[in-house]
């Protein structure tokens, strides 16, 4: 079984600094996806970014990047020159590639404050 | 864009009562899922539903749950005598090819159920 950890429960950054969120995972699996997930207060699950396991090369998405270490199972989300409406909880996701059906397994989730 | 539509947006229901919580996933998506997100949890798997059956659950989806997709549109998820710790938002997800392809999981906007 897969699990994802989140060890901050709640970040803070100024407008236009940069933060970065953490996220550890365990898997036996050898291929899988990662994704980070946003959900505002208005509690929609919106997709930030993803990585296929098998590709070395980061992801980046505008603002958002990830640092993915695969062999330290680590998948941490960069956000640059932050703004007000990334105020958020952020969930790391773990998916499995492959026949898998596609079941994602979630981190405990990060809130993220931006300050003006 | 399309996108993965839930009905009702929130339900109240007495304790010991049966609840319907609905969904219309993405057109052109074969693999369909529910997650619950318990207040101030992470969200969790709840069960995958492919080619008109289940793919995979958890262990919280027991024998109280239940699962159907009645007609070429709608997905439903059904909850038999309700108890107090089923209030959650649950969301439906969908996505066209499970977890061949690092294609994501497209999430409704969730149904909050209130137990009474």
């Amino acid at each position: 079984a897969q699990t994802v950890t989140q060890s901050q429960p709640e970040m803070s950054v100024q407008e236009a600094e940069t933060v970065t969120l953490s996220c550890t995972y365990d898997t036996s699996e050898s291929n899988y996806y990662l994704f980070w997930y946003k959900q505002p207060p208005s509690r929609q699950m919106i997709l930030v970014i993803r990585q296929e396991a098998y590709k070395q090369q980061n992801a980046t998405e505008n603002r958002f990047s990830v640092n993915f270490q695969k062999a330290a199972k680590s998948f941490s989300l960069k956000i640059s020159d932050s703004q007000l409406g990334d105020t958020a909880m952020y969930f790391c996701a773990f998916g499995a590639g492959g026949t898998s059906y596609g079941k994602l397994t979630f981190g405990q989730g990060t809130i993220l404050t931006v300050h003006p | 864009e399309p996108e993965v539509t839930q009905t009702p947006s929130h339900q109240v229901t007495q304790m010991g009562q049966e609840v319907i919580l609905r969904c219309v996933p993405i057109s052109n998506h074969l693999y369909f899922y529910w997650y619950r997100q318990i207040l101030g949890q992470k969200v969790e798997f709840l069960v995958s539903f492919y080619n008109n059956e289940i793919s995979e659950k958890s262990e919280i989806f027991d024998d109280q749950f239940s699962v159907e997709r009645p007609d070429g549109s709608n997905f439903t998820l059904k909850i038999r005598s309700t108890k107090l710790e089923d209030s959650a938002m649950y969301f439906c997800a969908s996505n066209q090819q499970g977890g061949r392809t690092n294609q994501p999981q497209h999430f409704g906007d969730g149904t909050r159920l209130s137990i009474l």
